[in-house]
Formats: structure tokens, C-alpha cells, sequence
């Protein structure tokens, strides 16, 4: 069925370094939004993105959706212990009635 | 502008127990979702209503699961004759404002950590 699928599912980094997590959708998705989640927290919007190929930054978090608008990416430069948490990809399936669907998360930890 | 309030923040329930969640959207919002997440996993989407209707339920379990989202008040996810299964953080999140883009746009409550014992 349709989905909304994250990798990789853990994400250990060093203090200082770059990485990248990954969204894919089964099916062209209208928009797609992301989510931090801190340990013992709750889900917090992000940010959305609308447009095939739109690039979006938030200070050392950069975003991109495909130019198929099948997939996006999350970009951190130089990780900090701040970036700690999960991160979710969603966005609106026709199969589930256009409500949001999430990935699993990619759990980020930061080793000092 | 008061952000998504539930509560209680934790619940601790013995077997065979009834379990009272509340969630009060934003203000302004009229669509409320209720997610489950275990430890460790993701959110699990479980009910979507606005008000005094619900629109989705397809991820309820067809048994000791109610939700319902009056008119007047907060929204509810009531779970009935509990068991230790059911401990698992319950989150909800309401949505509303602006352009159909930015109505789906979800704003989380702190969620309720339920405990079963």
C-alpha cells in the first residue's frame, strides 16, 4: 500500500559533523512537512515544502523536496548535542484520504 | 495563542480500567487527530474528527476505543477495560488555519503517557 518510508531509521553522529536522512513517498505528494521530536517530548512542525525541487534552510538544517515530489531530504551541517531527537517526514496520501501520513522517524543521536 | 493542551500529562491505570484522554485543540482549529506512539516508534495515526463528527477511524481498534469531539469542550479518546498492551504515549494534534496547505500543517499537544498496570 501507500506509504511514507524513512531511512535510515538511526543516525549516530559525531559533535561537528554533517549528515543527511532520507524520505520516500510511494505515490506524488502534494506537499511534505517535517518534524522534530525531542526525547520525552512531543512533535514539532518544522517546516513544509510545496514546490518540486524547493530548497528550504533553517539555520544548519536544510530541506529539499524532489523533483518528482516522491521524496525529500534533511541536511544538518556541524550536529549539535541540540539536534538530538527524532525527525519525521509527512505528507498527504490519496490512499489514506489526503490525512497526513508519517514516516518512521530517523532517531539522531550526537556523540560529544 | 494557548497551543494544544491535553491531559492529564500521565495517566496510570489498572487492568480492567477505564482511561479519560483530553485534548483541546488550538483555538480557532476544528480538526483534532490522535496518534499512539510506543517507545522508540513512530506515531501510529488512530482517529480524525472535527467537531461532533468523526472523519476517519480507521486506525482505532474496533473494541474498547471511542473517541468523539463535541461541540462544546475538548476532544476525548476514551479507552475502556484497559490492559498493559494500551501503556504507550498518546498524542493528539489539531489543525485549521489558513489555505488548504497550511490547514495541514498538525500542531502537537505534550500527550498523555498512560501507564497500565
Amino acid at each position: 500500500g501507500q506509504q511514507v518510508m524513512q531511512i535510515p531509521q538511526y543516525q549516530h553522529v559525531q559533535e561537528g559533523e554533517d549528515f543527511t536522512t532520507y524520505c520516500n513517498s510511494s505515490t506524488t505528494l502534494s506537499n511534505i512537512q517535517w518534524y522534530k521530536q525531542r526525547p520525552g517530548g512531543h512533535p514539532v512542525f518544522l517546516i513544509q515544502l510545496v514546490k518540486s525541487g524547493e530548497v528550504k534552510k533553517q539555520k544548519r538544517l536544510t530541506f529539499q523536496f524532489g523533483e518528482a515530489k516522491k521524496n525529500s531530504s534533511l541536511h544538518i551541517t556541524a550536529t549539535q548535542t541540540t539536534d538530538v531527537g527524532t525527525y519525521f517526514c509527512a505528507g498527504p496520501l490519496k490512499a489514506a484520504g489526503n490525512k497526513l501520513t508519517f514516516g518512521g522517524g530517523t532517531r539522531v543521536l550526537v556523540k560529544p | 495563542n494557548a497551543g494544544v493542551m491535553q491531559n492529564p500529562r500521565h495517566l496510570v491505570r489498572r487492568r480492567g480500567q477505564e482511561a479519560r484522554l483530553r485534548c483541546s485543540p488550538m483555538k480557532g482549529h476544528s480538526h483534532v487527530y490522535w496518534y499512539r506512539q510506543l517507545p522508540e516508534e513512530g506515531l501510529k495515526f488512530m482517529v480524525y474528527l472535527q467537531k461532533e463528527n468523526i472523519i476517519d477511524e480507521s486506525g482505532m481498534p474496533k473494541e474498547r476505543f471511542s473517541a468523539e469531539f463535541p461541540k462544546e469542550g475538548p476532544s476525548i479518546l476514551r479507552i475502556q477495560q484497559v490492559v498493559r498492551g494500551d501503556s504507550a504515549a498518546y498524542f493528539c494534534a489539531s489543525s485549521g488555519y489558513g489555505t488548504e496547505i497550511a490547514k495541514n500543517i498538525q500542531y502537537f499537544g505534550a500527550g498523555t503517557r498512560l501507564s497500565v498496570l
